[in-house]
């Protein structure tokens, strides 16, 4: 099991401000396949970022996510108040199964 | 516009059954495999399992497999689960997504996600 672990696990900042979350992985991540979500309180998670870098659809250009290999970042470069929020990275490889980072907690 | 809309959540004893639904609408259901993923209270993700678009395969996580069985009804555009011999480690918010990309193999990325439903198993 390609285990994936994030930092920070909080991170306190102020709108404006650019935020960088990191994803490490146990092992190497195969062609990307690398995505985030973003869960706010008492919903759902939304689909961000797959392929590592590939934004879904409707998601602002604020968000940007990177790297390759074992080590991956997503960035915000600007949080609006609507972004603070938890973030998980998943990795979706061709092994049947499916893992999740414990997530990234972005607050004011 | 695409909707997931989990049921069936409650409380339930250790070693009882249960099974969840989730209803699909806004896609053309029987061309996406779809997932459920839970979330206990409080924490991270954790997904359960996977069905193809015509339920040919299925996959579980090692948590589950052997007592939890994945099936979808194409003409009922549904998804269920259904969980026997509950842990009081299963219980969770339920959520169903479908995949991302339409086709034979799934690419196990999720999108959208329904709201959940809440699997409790306590005495």
């Amino acid at each position: 099991e390609n285990v994936l672990t994030q930092s920070p696990g909080s991170l306190s900042l102020s709108p404006g401000e650019r935020a960088t979350l990191s994803c490490k992985a146990s092992q190497s991540v195969s062609s990307s396949y690398l995505a985030w979500y973003q869960q706010k309180p008492g919903q759902a998670p939304r689909l961000l970022i797959y392929g590592a870098s590939s934004r879904a659809t409707g998601i602002p250009d604020r968000f940007s996510g990177s790297g390759s290999g074992t080590d991956f970042t997503l960035t915000i470069s600007r949080l609006e108040p609507e972004d603070f929020a938890v973030y998980y990275c998943h990795h979706y490889g061709t092994s049947p199964t499916v893992t999740f980072g414990g997530g990234t907690k972005v607050e004011v | 516009e695409v909707q997931l809309v989990e049921s069936g959540g409650a409380v339930v004893q250790p070693g009882g059954s249960l099974t969840l639904s989730c209803a699909a609408s806004g896609f053309t259901f029987n061309d996406y495999a779809m997932h459920w993923v839970r979330q206990p209270p409080g924490k991270g993700l954790e997904w359960v399992a996977l069905i193809s678009w015509n339920g040919g395969i299925t996959s579980y996580a090692d948590s589950v497999k052997g007592r939890f069985t994945v099936s979808r009804d194409n003409s009922k555009k549904s998804l269920y689960l259904q969980m026997d011999s509950l842990r009081p480690e299963d219980t969770a918010l339920y959520y169903c997504a479908k995949d991302r990309i339409s086709g034979i193999w799934a690419s196990k990325i999720f999108d959208p996600w329904g709201q959940g439903t809440l699997v409790t198993v306590s005495s």
